[in-house]
């Protein structure tokens, strides 16, 4: 089955500590991207990157961090100087031709920070 | 600043009924408008989009009407069912921004049976 995958599903993490959630695709698409959700702010935009080894700030790119070393995956790492990272985090990807690209979106990945 | 206004925040509508949720940009270089449903727990997945050359598109119960010299558009659902309730996002895009999504804050929808 084609489609994104976001692992842990939930993700619990001290203060002071850096976590990694992981984000695979299988669609063969070029743009990936890392998005944000709080109750009541909808989607905000952390990183993007639209081929690999490239990647640019989003809206909120502070205090956390990406790579893309192979096309398929795209990690976001949410470090220490990330001051409230408890949140929903979204990862989705589209093609890059075109000039109306879908998001297809993974299932998310909770992180509460205790 | 947020680009895309979307409204209401919530909205209950009985089974039957029709819901309306509207949306306005400021940004008239905007040539994409999709909107998004996201069901608790889930991630968002397009339900419908729109260009703006044309005033409407409908897919089902699902319209969305566009009214580009207001800068306004709107998802309307008919015949709303239980299986609905969700949160809908519209959100826009251009090639000047590498196609971006710029997205409303939402509006959950709840129908009641």
């Amino acid at each position: 089955d084609g489609g994104i995958t976001q692992s842990p599903k939930y993700l619990f993490r001290k203060e002071g500590q850096n976590v990694t959630l992981s984000c695979e695709q299988n669609l063969n698409h070029d743009a990936m991207y890392w998005y944000r959700q709080d109750p009541g702010q909808g989607l905000r935009l952390i990183y993007y990157s639209q081929i690999v080894n490239d990647f640019q700030k989003g809206d909120i790119a502070e205090g956390y961090s990406v790579s893309r070393e192979k096309k398929e995956s795209f990690p976001l790492t949410v470090t220490s100087a990330q001051k409230n990272p408890t949140a929903f985090y979204l990862c989705a990807s589209s093609i890059t031709s075109g000039h109306y690209n879908e998001q297809f979106f993974g299932p998310g990945t909770r992180l509460t920070v205790l | 600043q947020q680009q895309v206004k979307q409204s209401p925040q919530s909205l209950i509508v009985q089974k039957g009924g029709i819901s309306i949720i509207n949306c306005a940009y400021e940004n008239t270089a905007f040539d994409y408008f999709p909107w998004y449903q996201q069901f608790p727990g889930k991630g968002p997945a397009l339900l419908i989009a729109i260009r703006p050359d044309v005033s409407e598109k409908k897919e089902g119960r699902f319209t969305i009407s566009f009214n580009k010299s207001a800068k306004q558009f709107s998802l309307h659902i008919m015949d709303s069912q239980p299986g609905d309730s969700a949160t809908y996002f519209c959100a826009a895009s251009n090639a000047g921004n590498n196609r971006k999504l710029i997205w409303g804050l939402g509006t959950s929808l709840a129908v009641n049976p």
